[in-house]
C-alpha cells in the first residue's frame, strides 16, 4: 500500500541554521500539508500545498519558513534560521484531491523529529 | 477558529474489554468533518473513522464506532473488544467542508494490556 515517506527520521541542528525537512508524498496525490507537534502540545496545521502554489498557510508559517515541491515526488519544507522553539515532530500529509473536491482522506507520514540545539 | 479538546491524556484497558475516548470540541461551522486517527508508537497516524456532521447516524468501523452529538459538540470514540495492536496514541481531529487543514486535539495515549 502506498505511504507518505519523511526523511531524516531525526534531524539534530544550532540554532540560526538552515534545515531541510523532506516528504514524498503518494505520488498521485495532488495535495500537501505540513503539521508540526511541539512536545505535548497539539499536532498545528503550518502549510497546505497546491497546484505548486501555497493555498493556505497558519501564522506559525512566517518568513522563515517556506515549501518547494523541487521535482514531481519530493515535497520539502525549509526553515531558514532555526530557533529553539522549532524543536518538534514536523508531519507531512498528503490527500488525493484540493480544496472544493469533496472529502479526500489525508495521509500522513511518520514525521521528522527536529532537535534545535 | 475551531477548537478540539481531549481530556484524557492517558488511559489504559485490558485486552477484550471496551474504552471509550472522549472529544469536544468548538465550532460556528453546520457542516464539517470530525475524524479520530490512530499513531502506533513510531508509526504514522492512520484515519481510524470518520463522521460527517450532517448524518445522524453515528460512524461505525468493526470495532470502533463513534458517539456524535452535534448539539453537545461531543464526539466520542468507542473501542470494543480491545487488542494489544490497539495501544497507541488517538488524535482527535476536526476539518471544515472543502479539504481544508485539519484542526487536532493533544491527543489520548491508550495502552491496552493483556
Amino acid at each position: 500500500e502506498p505511504e507518505v515517506t519523511q526523511t531524516p527520521s531525526h534531524q539534530v541542528t544550532q540554532m540560526g541554521q538552515e534545515v531541510i525537512l523532506r516528504c514524498v508524498p503518494i505520488s498521485n496525490h495532488l495535495y500537501f500539508y505540513w503539521y508540526r507537534q511541539i512536545l505535548g502540545q497539539k499536532v498545528e496545521f503550518l502549510v497546505s500545498f497546491y497546484n505548486n502554489e501555497i493555498s493556505e498557510k497558519s501564522e506559525i508559517f512566517d518568513d522563515q519558513f517556506s515549501v518547494e515541491r523541487p521535482d514531481g515526488s519530493n515535497f520539502t519544507l525549509k526553515i531558514r534560521s532555526t530557533k529553539l522553539e522549532d524543536s518538534a515532530m514536523y508531519f507531512c500529509a498528503s490527500s488525493l484531491g484540493g480544496p472544493g473536491q469533496g472529502f479526500n482522506e489525508q495521509f500522513f507520514g511518520p514525521g521528522t523529529r527536529l532537535t534545535v540545539l | 477558529a475551531q477548537t478540539v479538546t481531549q481530556s484524557q491524556p492517558e488511559m489504559s484497558v485490558q485486552e477484550a474489554e471496551t474504552v471509550t475516548l472522549s472529544c469536544t470540541y468548538d465550532t460556528s461551522e453546520n457542516n464539517y468533518y470530525l475524524f479520530w486517527y490512530k499513531q502506533p508508537p513510531s508509526r504514522q497516524m492512520i484515519l481510524v473513522i470518520r463522521q460527517e456532521a450532517y448524518k445522524q447516524q453515528n460512524a461505525t468501523e468493526n470495532r470502533f464506532s463513534v458517539n456524535f452529538q452535534k448539539a453537545a459538540k461531543s464526539f466520542s470514540l468507542k473501542i470494543s473488544d480491545s487488542q494489544l495492536g490497539d495501544t497507541a496514541m488517538y488524535f482527535c481531529a476536526f476539518m471544515k467542508l472543502g479539504n481544508t487543514p485539519l484542526v487536532f486535539g493533544k491527543g489520548t495515549r491508550l495502552s491496552v494490556i493483556a
